[in-house]
């Protein structure tokens, strides 16, 4: 069965620093597509950034990138010049099919210092 | 365009009672799903629809859930009798190939 784990349940980071969210996950497929989800106190899911597994080049959107490490099963999410509006639950997710579940880690709770 | 609406946003009732939830997904998306997320935890996949044929229900507690997507748009998931265990935010969510859109969701308290 396929499982996303994120290893780090809250993380702080200065205004203006950059940070990386770490998540790994565990699949036997090879086609598949990885998301990473922001999701203020408001609790709307706000889709962040998405990587399809057979591209080797990491999404980028604007100030968010990712690590995308197939081997490894690694798909870290970078932050750049971190703003106070970033501070959510960020989760990791997996999807194997283009219609398919999505499978949601459990989440990081990021904090933005002033 | 529109996003995907949920209502209520916030309902409270006593354990055993009945509650029902309501989606309308973005026009023309064909794939719906409802997550229970419970506080702390990530969103879990309670049923997917295909237009209004069940895809995926194996996360649904059947005894008590229930959920129904009439002519393939707007979707209600229901609760009978309701349990303690049953307080999450209930996410619904439409989808295309790209990813999907989620609501606001509906946070339900028993008590």
């Amino acid at each position: 069965a396929q499982t996303v784990t994120q290893s780090q349940p809250e993380m702080s980071v200065q205004e203006a620093e950059t940070v990386t969210l770490s998540c790994t996950y565990d699949t036997s497929e090879s086609d598949y597509y990885l998301f990473w989800y922001k999701q203020p106190p408001s609790r709307q899911m706000i889709l962040v950034i998405r990587q399809e597994a057979y591209k080797q080049q990491n999404a980028t959107e604007n100030r968010f990138s990712v690590n995308f490490q197939k081997a490894a099963k690694s798909f870290s999410l970078k932050i750049s010049d971190s703003q106070l509006g970033d501070a959510a639950m960020y989760f990791c997710a997996y999807r194997m099919g283009r219609d398919d579940k999505i499978i949601f880690g459990k989440g990081t709770r990021l904090h933005i210092l002033p | 365009e529109a996003g995907v609406a949920q209502s209520p946003r916030y309902k409270i009732i006593e354990k055993r009672q009945s509650v029902a939830f309501w989606c309308n997904p973005i026009s023309g998306h064909a794939t719906l799903y409802w997550y229970q997320q419970i506080l702390g935890q990530g969103p879990k996949l309670l049923i997917q629809f295909q237009n209004n044929g069940v895809v995926d229900d194996s996360q649904l507690p059947k005894d008590r859930f229930s959920a129904e997507r009439l002519k393939g748009v707007d979707s209600t998931l229901k609760i009978q009798p309701a349990k303690l265990e049953d307080s999450a935010v209930y996410l619904c969510a439409s989808g295309t190939s790209y990813g999907y859109t989620f609501g606001s969701g509906t946070r339900l308290t028993v008590v």
